[in-house]
């Protein structure tokens, strides 16, 4: 079954305290992303990445790590985590773009973050 | 705000009415893409509407974009019960990056 796996789905901890968020995906897609879901703020792009070692920043990037250094794997790294990035996370990825433009993604089911 | 706008944040309706939910944004696009969200989990594709074209069909669902005024409606046509979820826009403006509006949560009364 075609997929994007997150882990954990679920995360307590306090600040200060390194994680990683794990999101794989059996697609062999090119293209993945991750997002925070805030209420009344939709969804914002933190980083994305078009292929193996290759990242970039999306809107919200501060406080966050990420690295590509597989095609299926796309971890992203709280190096010392604060109490606002306690958020909905995603994953997602899709093949690589075509005529310029992302194609539709494919997401995870969510990972959240309490950070206290 | 570079994120696009939609209308009306929420949306409550009978089952069997049809669902009009609105997509605004700021700048040029090469695409645009409509998702639903069920609560709590992750965003499914509905459609992709390119910049050149003006209307597309999945079923129940009937997207419409303008790009003269820089917006798209989604259609939900003879809604059900089942429907009831958040809907998203996001648009590509020709980079990589994806840019999502607040969404518009519509809730369908059996």
């Amino acid at each position: 079954e075609a997929q994007v796996t997150q882990n954990p789905r679920y995360l307590i901890t306090v600040t200060g305290k390194k994680l990683t968020v794990t999101c794989s995906q059996n697609m062999n897609h090119e293209y993945m992303s991750w997002y925070r879901q805030d209420p009344g703020l939709g969804l914002r792009q933190i980083y994305y990445s078009m292929n193996v070692e290759v990242t970039d920043k999306g809107d919200v990037p501060e406080g966050y790590k990420v690295s590509r250094k597989e095609k299926r794997n796309f971890p992203l790294i709280l190096e010392s985590p604060s109490p606002n990035q306690t958020s909905l996370y995603f994953c997602a990825s899709s093949p690589g773009p075509r005529d310029g433009s992302n194609q539709p993604q494919h997401f995870g089911d969510g990972t959240r973050l309490s950070i206290l | 705000s570079q994120q696009g706008e939609e209308d009306p944040q929420a949306l409550s309706i009978q089952e069997g009415e049809n669902a009009t939910m609105n997509c605004s944004y700021k700048t040029s696009i090469n695409n645009l893409q409509w998702y639903r969200q069920n609560s709590g989990r992750g965003l499914v594709h509905l459609i992709l509407i390119r910049s050149n074209e003006r209307e597309k069909h999945s079923g129940r669902l009937r997207v419409t974009l303008d790009t003269s005024k820089k917006s798209s409606s989604l259609l939900i046509t003879a809604s059900r019960a089942a429907d009831t979820a958040s809907y998203f826009c996001a648009r590509n403006t020709g980079g990589f990056k994806t840019i999502f509006g607040a969404g518009t949560r519509l809730f369908v009364k059996a």
